[in-house]
Formats: C-alpha cells, structure tokens, sequence
C-alpha cells in the first residue's frame, strides 16, 4: 500500500535554532519527494523537490535529503525564524501517472 | 506565468445557494486537480481531470460538480452544500507525465475558504 508518514506531528522550537522534520514512504515505482510549507488557510508552496538520483537539495535555510534505499526523507530547517511557522508536507509521487501521496504534516511553531 | 489562481478566495453560502469555485492556470499543464482540505489535515483528493476529461473522482457527493471548459480552466460548482462542507479548495495542475525533465510536479492555488452556513 502506497503511504507517506511524517514525524513529529507537531513541534515548538525558539527562533533561531535547527529542527529537522522526518518523512517515510512506501510508494512504489518513485518518481519524486516534495516538500511544501503550508500557512493557515493558504496553498501550498514548494520547498524543494527531489528525484531517484538526487540526495539532498537546498533552498536557503531548508535543506531536503533523500535516502531512497531507507525510503526516507528530512527537512532540516536553519536558524529558524518566526515566518516558519507552519505545516510541512511530505508528497510522495508515483511514477504512473498523476498519482501524489501526502503525508500527514508536521505543524511547527516558532516561538520567541 | 507560473501560478495556479483560484477565485474567490472567501465565500459564504446559505446551504440552498448554488456557486461556484474558478481554478486558472496557463502554464501548459493538462492534469488538474480538486482537493478539499479541513483545518489541520492534509489534502483530500476529489477530482482529477487529464486532458480535459475528468479522470479521477474520489466517491465525491454530487453535490460537488467539476468542470473543465479547456486545458486552463477547472470549475467546481457547488450545490446544496451542508455545513460539514466548510474548508479550504484547493486547486492544483501538473504537467503531462514524461515531461518536466522528468519530474513529477504538482503546483498548487491560493485555496478558497468556503464557509456553509
């Protein structure tokens, strides 16, 4: 069966230190790992996006890594700031076709 | 132009109205999505339309009705919602698969909150 499990569900970090968010998956044949930020009653936005071949990815203070041996992925966050506070999904993608996994989220809050 | 727009982005509606929610994009893509989302959960799929034809539809009541009038417009029209109905819309597109350099992407809209009243 096709899942995305993420861990924790919810965590509270004090600005400016590192956290790092887990994602697990069982998706089968893999196309890719997506990691999107997510504010309250908003859309979706893309952090990064890997691939079978690609094992880690940065985009300024988020940085992905994927393991797809394990079937594991993380997000680790720098220096946090107030503005990271948010839900973090995990989306798993199927390489047949218009197939997309969510995780279940991380909610962070970032506190001062 | 790299955005999915969706509007409105507020709306209220009595449980006998009829509306309906717009999704636009024009970046080529020809899968669109429809999720619904409650607070504090993610995403629930309920349609998915692949060049136009609806291709998925996740047992969804038929008080939700999709439309996709071309490759850059998807519709839900809304009839007879009840309240449990509330929560945000989101609208999704991907590029055809094989495409992309090989990535499977997904980029998602704004959302619209609904409040059934």
């Amino acid at each position: 069966k096709n899942q995305v499990e993420q861990s924790p569900q919810s965590l509270i970090i004090l600005e400016g230190k590192n956290c790092t968010l887990q994602c697990n998956y069982t998706v089968s044949p893999f196309s890719n790992l997506r990691w999107y930020k997510q504010d309250t009653g908003r859309g979706p936005v893309s952090l990064t996006i890997m691939t079978f071949s690609e094992n880690t990815k940065s985009n300024g203070r988020y940085t992905a890594t994927l393991d797809a041996d394990t079937k594991q992925s993380s997000l680790h966050i720098t220096a946090s700031q107030l503005s990271d506070s948010a839900s973090y999904i995990c989306v798993v993608s199927a390489n047949t076709g218009n197939q997309f996994y969510f995780g279940t989220g991380t909610s962070l809050t970032v506190i001062p | 132009d790299t955005e999915v727009t969706q509007t409105p982005k507020h709306l209220v509606m009595g449980m006998t109205n009829k509306k309906s929610l717009k999704c636009e994009q024009h970046m080529g893509h020809r899968a669109m999505y429809w999720y619904k989302q409650k607070a504090k959960k993610p995403p629930e799929l309920m349609f998915v339309y692949s060049y136009e034809k609806l291709s998925i539809n996740e047992s969804v009541p038929s008080r939700f009705s999709p439309e996709c009038p071309n490759s850059s417009l998807l519709n839900l029209h809304l009839h007879a919602l009840q309240p449990e109905d509330s929560a945000l819309y989101l609208c999704a597109s991907s590029p055809p698969p094989g495409t992309s350099q090989g990535k499977n992407e997904q980029f998602f809209g704004p959302g619209t909150r609904l409040t059934v009243l």
